[in-house]
């Protein structure tokens, strides 16, 4: 079972570059989310999806696309960078559901780098 | 102020001690999870809980929900414990959405 996969694991970019992070989830979550984390802050949501078709925006979706096409992957899109989303970035999965009894799995994380 | 507060920020610590780390938070919640993450990078889910306590190994997690308040204890700490710990808690009203605290590094000394 490999879990959440992200790609890639780092990347540099120039300043108006765009780029897709990738995120698979071999788990059959319906609940997936991307995070940025950046020091001295928790980690803070960018945009979630609740099950294939459907996203919706998180606390610091500026800059950022996603879609869900299918149940197992949810690519973030950045449109032009910037360097204030130089981060590191992790996508989640979980069971959906309103209630307390449903793990987070989290991926590796990319290291992205804004010059 | 956050809706998640972690206490301390930092802890040092010798090995073998016990070690307690605090979360507050402001917000009704349905659930409240403990994480793990590594030097490395990756992060792990240690616990979930709504009620009571929880214990896995040599990591203890309990919550008082009437006083919104949860600690991550760990008995007899190693220094293969050293890592930042990230509570976050999924509010009553958000569906699956978590609210994280800033996170709590560890270090654990031979």
């Amino acid at each position: 079972n490999a879990g959440v996969t992200q790609t890639p694991k780092f990347q540099v970019l120039k300043t108006g570059q765009s780029m897709t992070l990738q995120c698979a989830q071999d788990m059959n979550h319906e609940y997936m989310s991307w995070y940025r984390q950046d020091p001295g802050m928790g980690l803070r949501l960018i945009h979630y999806s609740v099950g294939a078709g459907i996203t919706d925006q998180g606390e610091v979706p500026n800059g950022y696309n996603v879609s869900r096409s299918t149940t197992e992957d949810f690519p973030l899109r950045l449109l032009s960078a910037a360097p204030s989303q130089t981060s590191v970035y992790f996508c989640a999965s979980s069971y959906r559901g309103g209630g307390a009894d449903q793990p987070q799995h989290f991926g590796d994380g990319t290291r992205l780098s804004i010059l | 102020k956050n809706e998640v507060e972690q206490s301390p920020q930092n802890l040092t610590a010798q090995e073998g001690e016990f070690i307690t780390i605090n979360c507050s938070y402001s917000v009704g919640i349905s659930a409240l999870h403990w994480l793990q993450q590594h030097p490395g990078g990756g992060i792990v889910s240690l616990f979930m809980l709504s009620s009571g306590k929880k214990k896995h190994g040599r990591l203890i997690a309990t919550i008082n929900i009437q006083e919104k308040h949860s600690s991550l204890h760990i008995t007899a700490s190693h220094p293969r414990d050293s890592a930042v710990y990230i509570c976050a808690v999924k509010a009553e009203t958000s569906g699956s959405r978590l609210t994280f605290g800033e996170g709590t590094q560890l270090t654990v000394n031979p």
